[in-house]
C-alpha cells in the first residue's frame, strides 16, 4: 500500500525560529493536505494543495506540492508557543469512484523551548 | 456551521462487549470517512461511506467491524466483541460532494472517540 515518510519525527526549536518539515512518498498523489493535531483533539486542516508545483500560504504557514507529486513540505515562519503540536501530512489519490481515504504520515512533533 | 460531531468522546468497554461510535458530518457534507489512530502514530483509513452506501472499506478489518451511514441520522462505526487491541482513537471526517478537483477531497475531522478496552 501507499506509505508516506514524514520527517523529522520531532523538532525542538526556540520561539521565533522558522520550521520546516516534509513528506515523501513512493506513490504519486493528486492532493496533499497538512493537518495539526493537539492532544485529545482531532486533526485540524491547515493547508490543502491540489496541483503539482502549487505553493500555498496560510498566515505564517507555507506549503508546496512537489512537481513529481510524490512530496510536499510545510514551513512555519517565526514560530510562537501555540504552534506546539503534532503536524501530519496526508495524501489522497483519487480513484475512479471519487475521493477515498487519506494516507497519513506518522507526524512531526513540534516542541518550542522557552 | 457546526463542525463534525462525534460521540461519545470517551468509551470504555470490557473485552467481548460491543462498541458503537457515532459521527454526524458537517452540514452539507455527504461523504464520511472513519480512521483509527494508535498512540504515537498517524491516522489509518478504515472506511469511506456515502448515504446508504459503503464506497471503500479496504482499511477495515473483515471481522467484528462494520460501518453504516443511513439515510437519516449519523454514521455508525460498530465494533463487536471488542478486544484490547481495539483500544485506539477513532476519528470521523467528512467532505462535501465532489463538484470538481479542488472541492471534494478536503476532509474535515471530528474530535474523535477514544475507546479503551479493559
Amino acid at each position: 500500500g501507499q506509505q508516506l515518510n514524514q520527517s523529522p519525527q520531532s523538532m525542538f526549536i526556540q520561539e521565533g525560529e522558522d520550521v520546516s518539515m516534509n513528506c515523501t512518498s513512493s506513490s504519486i498523489f493528486n492532493t496533499w493536505l497538512w493537518y495539526k493535531q493537539d492532544p485529545g483533539e482531532g486533526p485540524v486542516l491547515l493547508i490543502a494543495l491540489y496541483k503539482a508545483g502549487e505553493l500555498t500560504s496560510n498566515g505564517r504557514l507555507t506549503a508546496q506540492f512537489g512537481i513529481t507529486r510524490k512530496d510536499s513540505f510545510l514551513n512555519i515562519s517565526a514560530s510562537i508557543p501555540s504552534d506546539v503540536g503534532i503536524y501530519f501530512c496526508a495524501g489522497l489519490l483519487l480513484s475512479g469512484g471519487g475521493a477515498d481515504g487519506l494516507t497519513f504520515g506518522k507526524g512531526t512533533h513540534l516542541i518550542i523551548q522557552p | 456551521n457546526a463542525g463534525v460531531m462525534q460521540n461519545p468522546r470517551h468509551l470504555v468497554r470490557r473485552r467481548g462487549q460491543e462498541a458503537r461510535l457515532r459521527c454526524s458530518p458537517m452540514k452539507g457534507h455527504s461523504h464520511v470517512y472513519w480512521y483509527r489512530q494508535l498512540p504515537e502514530e498517524g491516522l489509518k483509513f478504515m472506511v469511506y461511506l456515502q448515504k446508504e452506501n459503503i464506497i471503500d472499506e479496504s482499511g477495515m478489518p473483515k471481522e467484528r467491524f462494520s460501518a453504516e451511514f443511513p439515510k437519516e441520522g449519523p454514521s455508525i462505526l460498530r465494533i463487536q466483541q471488542v478486544v484490547r487491541g481495539d483500544s485506539a482513537a477513532y476519528f470521523c471526517a467528512s467532505s462535501p460532494p465532489s463538484l470538481g478537483v479542488s472541492s471534494g477531497e478536503t476532509q474535515y475531522f471530528g474530535p474523535g472517540t477514544r475507546l479503551l478496552v479493559l
